[in-house]
């Protein structure tokens, strides 16, 4: 167990829905990121928040967005969602905003019908 | 271009029969270099952050080591619980998004009883 906690679990939706996927960082971690890892594709990274703020970005589409509360937990929200979008959705946390060692959480497998 | 490159795509071993996977970077600077570990469908496990060419970090079976060019992941006497992909990451030097990690595909170990 990482530490990184996701929900939910799974997600079923329908084309053109929008859909919220919610992350807890591991306790006293600051950093959080989120990815995207379609079927026999690598780990795409989206975006990257340090404290609040937004701190890198990936190849996140216009459709998706992020944000990281005070509490430190994060939420990627997606919407008009497309076929193309089914993925696992990985949230990772590092104690550092700089390149350091993450912790993945379980992810979210989003299906879009 | 700052790249990664994980070699072979697949391996599939006996168990007991000792192999290593290569890990093959150009980037500018090192910031790290990392070793993971992904079951199907689970979030990449953490196993070695190595920084410096000449390291090396052992875990039961696995013993990572770091060139200036290349990581290897020496994996010795596996047993079939070793199967899994195993991802390799580097985090370049620079600032701004060259602070995000850059991934490679993974190796798909497979190790037969």
């Amino acid at each position: 167990d990482s530490g990184v906690t996701q929900t939910p679990k799974h997600l079923i939706t329908a084309t053109g829905q929008r859909v919220t996927l919610r992350c807890s960082p591991r306790s006293g971690d600051l950093s959080v990121y989120w990815y995207q890892q379609s079927l026999d594709q690598g780990l795409q990274f989206l975006i990257q928040y340090y404290n609040g703020e937004e701190r890198a970005k990936g190849n996140i589409l216009e459709r998706f967005s992020a944000q990281q509360f005070p509490d430190l937990h994060s939420e990627l929200n997606l919407s008009s969602l497309e076929l193309g979008d089914s993925a696992l959705y990985f949230c990772a946390s590092s104690a550092a905003p700089l390149v350091d060692t993450q912790y993945f959480g379980p992810g979210t497998r989003l299906t879009v019908l | 271009e700052d790249q990664v490159t994980q070699s072979p795509e697949a391996l599939r071993l006996q168990e007991g029969e000792s192999s290593s996977l290569n890990c093959s970077y150009t980037v500018s600077g090192l910031r790290g270099l990392f070793w993971y570990r992904q079951d199907p469908g689970k979030g990449p496990e953490f196993l070695f952050t190595l920084y410096s060419a000449g390291e090396e970090k052992e875990k039961e079976r696995l013993k990572a080591t770091l060139t200036k060019k290349e990581s290897f992941l020496h994996i010795t006497a596996p047993k079939p619980e070793d199967s899994a992909t195993y991802l390799c990451a580097v985090g370049p030097g620079g600032a701004g998004n060259n602070r995000k990690l850059i991934w490679g595909l993974g190796t798909s170990l497979a190790v037969n009883p």
